[in-house]
């Protein structure tokens, strides 16, 4: 089975710096997904990781270390349309996706 | 270019009763997906399709068939609603190209209550 842990509900002011933490038990592992999904929303892709290391994406970053089975997703120059839940995915040997409960994001002015 | 669409956005529905969730994609992916979620359990999978005419039981299958009789299309059935069903239905879709992201993109979700 797989076993996907994150932080229910983090805070932060508009502006800041907020980092999500992941940590992952799979079986098998073919790359971490991070996905933002609004309330009422579908959830759309942010952004992927295979090997260990740093991904940048404009103003978010994901990281990964595989021998931890730790990822994070840092969210920089915060910005109100930024409230959203956060999920971590995690792709198995099976090539299938199992998601953590998401991490809600409220961005305060 | 629509992406996925799924039909209808949202359904109460009496319990026992027969439902479809319609899914189409006209990006010519191979592989689509069924998915629920639930609060505070996040997304899980129902049923997959790798390709056409292939189907596959994912983590929470049971009271869902599927088909996939064609690329663009992937049915999800509940034979006889109960309200444990009640949840919102994501249905997604991915190339499968295994040499790079295979990125699942996901169609916007039916609310269904089922009472």
């Amino acid at each position: 089975g797989q076993n996907i842990d994150q932080p229910t509900e983090m805070t932060a002011t508009e502006g800041a710096i907020v980092q999500i933490n992941c940590t992952y038990q799979t079986s098998g592992f073919n790359g971490l997904f991070w996905y933002q999904q609004h309330a009422g929303e579908a959830p759309t892709f942010l952004s992927y990781n295979v090997l260990d290391g740093l991904e940048e994406k404009g103003r978010f970053s994901s990281f990964l270390s595989r021998s931890k089975g730790y990822s994070y997703l840092l969210l920089k120059e915060l910005q109100m349309k930024d409230s959203a839940s956060y999920l971590c995915a995690v792709r198995d040997g099976d090539y299938k996706l199992s998601f953590g409960a998401g991490t809600t994001v409220t961005v305060r002015a | 270019i629509a992406g996925i669409t799924q039909a209808p956005t949202s359904q109460i529905l009496a319990a026992g009763r027969r439902m479809t969730l319609r899914c189409t994609q006209d990006m010519r992916h191979n592989a689509m997906y069924w998915y629920r979620q639930d609060l505070g359990l996040g997304l899980r999978l129902i049923h997959y399709s790798n390709t056409a005419g292939t189907t596959g039981k994912g983590e929470v299958p049971d009271g869902y068939s599927v088909s996939r009789a064609n690329t663009d299309d992937f049915p999800l059935t509940l034979a006889s609603a109960v309200p444990s069903q009640t949840s919102v239905y994501f249905c997604a879709s991915s190339p499968t190209d295994r040499d790079y992201t295979d990125t699942q993109y996901f169609g916007p979700g039916t609310r269904l209550t089922v009472l």
